[in-house]
């Protein structure tokens, strides 16, 4: 099971601003990195966002993230149809036990 | 550019084993750590485990520890994931990834699934 918590779904219009947050702890989000990943649908994960607010080349500059405190957040300016899929935020946790990696992941939905 | 190609899934029966494959090439596979991120259908990711560039440090999922051994061949650029005592709960698709220097994924294969059934 995953310790970082994020909503199930988002929707937007094209051109809209959708925004997922990635709940966590003193133990991960708090003190650790935050990664972002993408999957489209029938593709395998792609690196998003790196080191909590860097984006990897080729990234569209439409997608940005940052942190605050135990929560991690990432914003989709100007949604395109093409940004349809799920988004999962990641990062280590300092607890050896039961250590996970993922977010519960969020289903964007341009409609 | 990186590419990593699995290979080696397919069906099992619970109790069984499976090897698991990624060939690597684009980069210098001797100096990454690398690892093992599974999908079951229609769920989110797990990850599985990783293992530093000289083997030194390896870690393993709760879920997979004592049941799974990850290896490597830097000389052969390949990453294994020794799957035994599997369950049905292990059927997913399984991801080989690349760290970066945080140790997080930065590079992903593109997956082979492993039913486990009877």
């Amino acid at each position: 099971q995953s310790v970082l918590t994020q909503p199930p779904s988002a929707s937007g219009t094209p051109g809209q601003t959708v925004t997922i947050s990635c709940s966590g702890s003193n133990s991960n989000i708090g003190s650790k990195l935050v990664y972002w990943y993408q999957q489209v649908p029938g593709t395998a994960p792609k690196l998003l966002i790196s080191k909590t607010d860097r984006r990897p080349s080729g990234v569209p500059d439409r997608f940005s993230g940052s942190k605050s405190g135990n929560s991690a957040s990432l914003v989709i300016s100007g949604l395109r149809s093409e940004d349809e899929g799920d988004y999962y935020c990641a990062a280590w946790d300092a607890r050896l036990s039961g250590r996970n990696l993922f977010g519960t992941g969020t289903k964007v939905t341009v409609l | 550019q990186v590419q990593l190609v699995e290979s080696g899934g397919g069906l099992v029966k619970p109790g069984g084993s499976l090897r698991l494959s990624c060939a690597a090439s684009g980069f210098t596979f001797g100096i990454f750590y690398m690892g093992w991120v599974r999908q079951a259908p229609g769920r989110g990711l797990e990850w599985v485990s990783y293992m530093s560039s000289s083997s030194l440090t390896i870690s393993y999922a709760d879920s997979v520890k004592g049941r799974f051994t990850i290896s490597r061949d830097n000389a052969e650029n390949s990453l294994y994931l020794q799957m035994d005592s599997l369950r049905a709960e292990d059927t997913a698709t399984y991801y080989c990834v690349r760290h970066d220097g945080d140790n997080y994924p930065d590079y992903w294969g593109q997956g082979t699934l492993v039913t486990v059934s009877s």
